[in-house]
């Protein structure tokens, strides 16, 4: 049980484009998600956190505007890189945590974005 | 406000042999601590995790880390390295008494070679 997915496991786009990573809870209801950035032989730095039908919060330092997150639903939240550069690539890691769970969050594989 | 240390980088320990990846932690409250384990391009796998009650905490893959609240130390150990456990290992904290706090901070990591 407690499985994340994230789709995709890879993306390279363009510079200037936008780009949707999903994160999802496959077999429990997530209150709330985060969603992390770990630059190579680095550890995780939290981005933000969202709460299903609430607006992200957001950690000191990441633009709100240029990384879009919406937790639209108990399982589904998304992360859109708007306008990518090249310095947004990096490895995006999202997780959950069950309101049934007060201390432990569930990890995606992570997603590798790659901007040319 | 939380922290966690991994004060080495690089541990190098010969297949067979025991190893210790070691994690300090600094915490207002009570803590709880977990160990998670990555591999190249890949998410966050959970090895174990400590929230009350024994120190010795046994997890996944014969890992076992002990709580030690005196050195506010968390280090994971295993009696017998396998070259399959060269790795990337993060020891992460939450601050249980932080109930506005969901996310975890995690350690800088701790690269693992085992060496056939």
């Amino acid at each position: 049980g407690a499985v994340v997915s994230q789709h995709p496991s890879w993306v390279i786009c363009k510079s200037g484009t936008s780009v949707k990573i999903e994160c999802r809870s496959l077999d429990f209801q997530a209150t709330t998600m985060f969603w992390y950035r770990q630059f190579p032989k680095q550890s995780l730095m939290l981005m933000a956190t969202s709460n299903e039908g609430s607006k992200a919060t957001y950690e000191q330092g990441v633009e709100k505007d240029k990384f879009l997150i919406n937790h639209a639903s108990l399982t589904l939240s998304t992360l859109t890189v708007t306008s990518a550069h090249p310095e947004d690539s990096s490895f995006y890691i999202c997780s959950a945590r069950s309101g049934d769970s007060s201390y432990e969050q569930y990890f995606g594989p992570g997603t590798r974005l790659t901007v040319t | 406000a939380q922290s966690v240390a991994q004060p080495e980088d690089q541990v190098n320990v010969a297949e067979g042999n025991p190893l210790t990846v070691k994690c300090t932690y600094s915490v207002s409250g009570n803590p709880y601590l977990f160990w998670y384990v990555q591999y190249p391009n890949r998410g966050l796998q959970f090895l174990l995790k400590y929230i009350t009650g024994d120190n010795l905490v046994k997890g996944s893959y014969g890992f076992e880390a002990e709580f030690n609240k005196s050195q506010t130390s968390f280090h994971l150990k295993k009696p017998s390295a396998l070259v399959s456990d060269s790795a990337l290992y993060f020891c992460a904290v939450r601050d249980w008494e932080d109930n506005y706090g969901q996310n975890f901070v995690f350690g800088p990591g701790t690269r693992l070679s085992v060496l056939p």
